[in-house]
């Protein structure tokens, strides 16, 4: 069975340009989610989705990024304008499952700088 | 609000041997389950363990042990005769019910050395 495919696997930009980076989560997994990992942090959940419905953006920033799910299956994150702020590790998730154990599947994530 | 603790430098272990990764937790839920990820050099996030705030048992798989006491909202994890491919990052991490969100700690390097 395939796991989370995320491409492209690293990405340098200078700022204020756009940056999308995209997701394919494991089949039949209903649950998406995009984090951020910043150096030496855990991952921060940005925006998580059910199906093609966001149900959890709060921490995503609104004035800069964007997601999409189109048709509940894959998915895309966009940076527009980038800042050099934004260079972190962008992962997705994917679980298929409700309730407390939840186990989430990740990618091997997107390494972003920007210069 | 949830907040995971963990706050050990980085720990060089002797292959064979066991390590204990320190995790503590906050939470005002009654409800919730405590995970532990594996991150290695390559960047993905590998579930090791899992276990629920009222699972009377601590939880077990293979290498791994979760030292749960609930009382001291501490999760250790227990990794038992240590392997050259255990070096990573470990991350303790916490979903509350009706809340897929995970909290996670900022993690613990360990490195095992032959």
């Amino acid at each position: 069975e395939a796991g989370v495919v995320q491409s492209p696997r690293y990405k340098i930009i200078e700022k204020k340009q756009p940056v999308a980076f995209w997701c394919n989560p494991i089949s039949g997994h209903n649950t998406l989610y995009w984090y951020r990992q910043n150096l030496g942090q855990g991952p921060e959940l940005l925006i998580r989705y059910e199906n093609e419905e966001a149900v959890d953006d709060s921490q995503l920033p609104k004035d800069r990024f964007s997601a999409e799910r189109l048709k509940g299956v894959d998915s895309t994150l966009k940076i527009q304008p980038a800042e050099l702020g934004d260079s972190a590790v962008y992962l997705c998730a994917s679980s298929g499952g409700q309730g407390l154990r939840n186990e989430q599947f990740f990618g091997p994530g997107t390494r972003l700088t920007v210069l | 609000a949830q907040k995971i603790t963990q706050t050990q430098p980085g720990m060089f272990v002797q292959e064979k041997e066991a390590v204990t990764l320190d995790c503590t937790y906050d939470t005002s839920d009654q409800s919730y389950g405590l995970f532990w990820y594996k991150q290695p050099s390559s960047g993905e996030m590998i579930f090791l363990i899992y276990q629920g705030s009222y699972d009377e048992q601590n939880a077990t798989e293979g290498r791994y042990s979760l030292n749960f006491q609930k009382a001291r909202k501490s999760a250790n994890l227990v990794i038992s005769a240590s392997q050259l491919g255990d070096s990573a990052m470990y991350f303790c991490a916490m979903s509350s019910y009706g809340n897929n969100r995970l909290a996670f700690g900022k993690g613990n390097q360990v490195v095992v050395i032959p």
